[in-house]
């Protein structure tokens, strides 16, 4: 049963312009949310958070917005770079679990130049 | 730099045969994950640890798998016998185990092929 959900497996941007990743969640005791990016034969690395208690976070080009009551957060890059191509996993966790992520799917960004 | 390190990167092997793949987690990290990509899964989890004591382990197919922490700077899992369909990328993932909000570190993976 998959509780974190990314329903665009792909997703192809203008080099400049946003992209804009979706997720969307099940589990209502979810209240801390990630986002990885992930290239080839590389492992996920850790991009930016959330915590339930924000609905928005920002570091440089990424900013992550969290809206609880639809279960949905999304990621913006801005602008988008060619180095940004890769597989982006949405994860979330909730309080007291362990600190186990639940990962979406995944989606992949192509960035054109 | 401190890295999750993954051996081996890569392993081809026939059906039935046993599989070891081995993680050494981040120094002082006391939470070890192992996940598993496919196409159609995403990144499962299977197990994990905390403390060398694993804690959920509901993800793997208790019949051929097992992971285990020896100690503190290994983490193994083994699938016996291996099956076709356990072709994936397996990933060990660290974290410091201190709070709720902390990221993991995760390794570069094993890319397995059971053919």
């Amino acid at each position: 049963d998959q509780q974190v959900k990314q329903n665009s497996p792909s997703l192809s941007v203008q080099e400049g312009r946003i992209s804009i990743l979706n997720c969307d969640y099940t589990n209502s005791m979810f209240d801390y949310f990630l986002w990885y990016k992930k290239y080839p034969a590389e492992g996920p690395t850790f991009l930016i958070s959330i915590s339930s208690i924000k609905d928005k976070n920002e570091d440089g080009r990424f900013t992550v917005f969290l809206n609880k009551s639809a279960k949905h957060l999304s990621l913006h890059i801005v602008p988008s770079q060619p180095g940004d191509s890769a597989v982006y996993f949405c994860a979330a966790t909730p309080a007291n679990s362990g600190y186990a992520l639940n990962f979406g799917k995944g989606t992949s960004l192509l960035v054109t130049p | 730099d401190a890295r999750v390190t993954q051996t081996p990167r890569h392993k081809v092997t026939e059906m039935g045969q046993e599989v070891t793949m081995r993680c050494q987690p981040i120094l002082g990290h006391n939470t070890v994950f192992w996940y598993r990509q496919t196409m159609m899964q995403g990144l499962e989890l299977l197990a994990y640890f905390r403390n060398r004591a694993p804690l959920d382990d509901s993800g793997m197919p208790k019949d051929r798998f097992s992971a285990e922490m020896p100690d503190a700077t290994l983490a193994t899992l083994k699938i016996q016998p291996s099956e076709p369909r356990d072709s994936a990328v397996y990933f060990c993932a660290s974290g410091p185990g201190q709070s709720t909000n902390e990221k993991l570190f995760f390794g570069s993976g094993t890319q397995l092929s059971v053919l």
